[in-house]
């Protein structure tokens, strides 16, 4: 079993509709979770970090959710631009910050 | 520039030779990574340095891989007798803890070395 899993997808969102997916790790100990966006061949880039309480960041909400293990990505009236994959990463370890582990990574496909 | 930058971007070889690639980490970063992404995955951990010491590393780090930081800037990481399974994209980050706002482990990316061994 893989320690962070995410579904592959694709997700087809029309323009203008919400869009969400989870992300599961297996370590209970995590100390630090985060959503990266990666477009076709390029670099992962930084979304947001995942707080406790949950945060929002414009169209973006993420959430966490500990009992269960998993964190969340929300994405409302949903762009064009928004079509990428999203990556979750964890840091199971407290002080091995950048030691992430990543998801394979959740594709979003937004038509017009 | 002041992001991260990594060089080549692409490097095609044969079987068996021995690539090195190099990160240059944004300058005020302690931490400097090196990750590994496959097609269909997400990157995986290689090994991270401290300025200059390489504090850990995966064991996905076969011994034919070898990661420095000499003067705890620039990174290189060597690739010797490669093998047709090591063909990737060679992700370097870097990071700090005193990045702002964010929490501690926000990694600023290169846009990779994309390895292609034949």
């Amino acid at each position: 079993r893989k320690e962070v899993e995410q579904d592959p997808g694709p997700f087809n969102v029309p323009e203008g509709a919400t869009v969400a997916f989870n992300c599961t790790y297996s370590n209970s100990a995590s100390q630090s979770f985060f959503w990266y966006r990666q477009d076709c061949r390029k670099e992962p880039k930084l979304l947001m970090s995942v707080y406790s309480s949950g945060n929002e960041d414009g169209r973006f909400t993420a959430q966490l959710n500990r009992a269960s293990q998993y964190i969340s990505l929300l994405i409302r009236d949903s762009k064009l631009s928004d079509s990428a994959t999203y990556l979750c990463a964890v840091n199971p370890w407290a002080d091995s910050w950048g030691k992430l582990q990543f998801g394979a990574g959740t594709q979003v496909v937004v038509t017009p | 520039d002041t992001g991260v930058s990594q060089d080549p971007r692409h490097k095609i070889t044969k079987r068996g030779q021995n690539v090195t690639f190099r990160c240059d980490p944004i300058s005020e970063h302690n931490r400097l990574y090196w990750y590994r992404q496959t097609l269909g995955q997400g990157p995986e951990f290689l090994t991270y340095f401290q300025n200059e010491a390489q504090l850990e590393k995966s064991r996905l780090l076969s011994d034919r891989f070898s990661a420095e930081r000499p003067k705890g800037s620039f990174s290189t990481l060597e690739i010797q007798r490669t093998e047709q399974g090591d063909s990737a994209m060679y992700l370097c980050a870097s990071s700090s803890r005193t990045s702002g706002r964010v929490p501690p482990g926000e990694l600023f990316f290169g846009e990779g070395s994309r390895l292609t061994v034949l």
